[in-house]
């Protein structure tokens, strides 16, 4: 299957720092990527809808401002979450779709 | 809005046995596809079994099946033969079709497989 991959796989940060994942699909190209975010116990959580080239769409509730989002080609996605605060502490999830979702490894955030 | 239930939070099974794990939907789309993913302890999800609803045939991926009822929206995932490591989180999913369709996720199943 399609393989994907997220860096870094853990970040512990300071309060009010800024925090890149990337996500890339390594043996495909995906137009659309999406970042979910998964508390302990629960399910996946859409958080937004990457595109490539245009501005990602992003679920009701979730700050545009707090989640910056870029597409910028066919194989990576970024996420930033800027000004992290503690309770930004979470697992997040991109996926890419080929002929269905293919899931990264996950990025677990820490902010102290 | 599409809606995925699954109400199994946990369930329990011993090695080599076979469990049952259930799913049901509710959508207006004829055309879609349902998903079972796992996510084992390493919290990767891995697809398992995928389904198109406009075939009949149930999905079958080695020891895994499924039982995919359209007309009742139950999609129910059939591990037989169950290994220790089938244990995981199992969540069921639902995606109607275009290439930027989202998932809808249930709230998963936990499976422990013991000896």
């Amino acid at each position: 299957g399609a393989v994907v991959s997220q860096h870094p796989s853990r970040v512990i940060c300071k309060s009010g720092t800024s925090v890149k994942i990337e996500c890339r699909s390594l043996d495909f190209q995906a137009t659309t990527m999406f970042w979910y975010r998964q508390f302990p116990k629960q399910s996946l959580m859409l958080m937004a809808t990457s595109n490539e080239g245009s501005k990602a769409t992003y679920e009701q509730g979730v700050e545009k401002d707090k989640f910056l989002i870029n597409h910028a080609s066919l194989t990576l996605s970024t996420l930033t979450v800027t000004s992290a605060h503690p309770e930004d502490s979470s697992f997040y999830i991109c996926s890419a779709r080929a002929e269905t979702q293919y899931f990264g490894p996950g990025t677990r955030l820490l902010v102290l | 809005a599409q809606t995925v239930t699954q109400s199994q939070p946990e369930m329990s099974v011993q090695e080599a046995e076979t469990v049952t794990l259930s799913c049901t939907y509710d959508t207006s789309e004829n055309n879609y596809y349902l998903f079972w993913y796992k996510q084992p302890p390493s919290r990767q999800m891995i697809l398992v079994i995928r389904q198109e609803a406009y075939k009949q045939q149930n999905a079958t991926e080695n020891r895994f099946s499924v039982n995919f009822q359209k007309a009742a929206k139950s999609f129910s995932l059939k591990i037989s033969d169950s290994q220790l490591g089938d244990t995981a989180m199992y969540f069921c999913a639902f995606m109607p079709p275009g290439t930027a369709s989202k998932l809808t996720f249930g709230t998963g199943t936990r499976l422990q497989v013991t000896l």
